[in-house]
């Protein structure tokens, strides 16, 4: 069972537009983590988040995570062909590095 | 650097054969991992090595076996292939350990095709 869901399924935006997307949960986490794969290719990371932090930055990129809400949302600024891509959201819920991923989002960024 | 690497890229292989999936990693990472994503859904986590020495199994386990040969290398051995197992596989590595790095690296992945 996938612990992670991503909402929307695919988005569709221009090129200088704002991406976002979020993850549900349905356990405690120790740390949710989101990954970009371009097509053919493997898992980048891109930010990880700890349970007791509540917004992380990373250069376009911006994270938040409610536990309270068991949910996080992945914010990408002024979009770029370049993050076309599917995004995943990971949760970890014990610190062993065990991901649980969901079934992404699926985001094309026309010029 | 070459990070996470994998072999073969591609395989086919008919129902009953055998065959090991390689995975290596440079980074002097403790914890490394092998995925399976299908079509359309997430990856999901097959087994997994926290440290050199220790293998454990993760959400889809059945029809696999693992070898963390030493600490760069871990390999996956499908006994009996079955067209269930086509999928696409991915190595990936982390940290781990006591440093509280758990961002993973991920390999290139194999597309695996059983018929």
């Amino acid at each position: 069972s996938q612990q992670g869901e991503e909402d929307p399924q695919a988005l569709s935006i221009q090129e200088g537009e704002n991406a976002t997307m979020n993850c549900s949960y349905k356990t405690s986490i120790n740390n949710l983590q989101w990954y970009r794969q371009n097509s053919g290719r493997g898992l980048v990371h891109l930010i990880l988040i700890r349970s007791n932090e509540r917004e992380k930055h990373s250069g376009r990129l911006r994270v938040t995570l409610d536990t309270s809400k068991k949910s996080s949302s992945l914010l990408i600024t002024a979009s770029r062909a370049a993050d076309t891509a599917s995004y995943f959201c990971a949760t970890d819920a014990n610190s062993w590095g065990k991901l649980q991923f969901g079934a992404g989002t699926q985001v094309v960024v026309t010029p | 650097n070459a990070g996470v690497t994998q072999t073969p890229k591609f395989q086919v292989l008919k129902t009953g054969q055998s065959m090991t999936l390689q995975c290596a990693q440079d980074m002097n990472h403790n914890s490394m991992y092998w995925y399976r994503q299908d079509p359309g859904m997430g990856l999901r986590l097959i087994y997994y090595s926290a440290s050199e020495g220790t293998t454990d199994k993760g959400e889809v386990p059945n029809g696999y076996n693992v070898s963390r040969l030493n600490k760069r290398e871990f390999s996956l051995r499908l006994e009996s292939a079955a067209p269930s197992q086509t999928s696409v596989y991915f190595c990936a590595s982390s940290k781990g350990g006591t440093s509280g790095a758990w961002e993973q690296f991920f390999g290139p992945g194999t597309r695996l095709t059983v018929l």
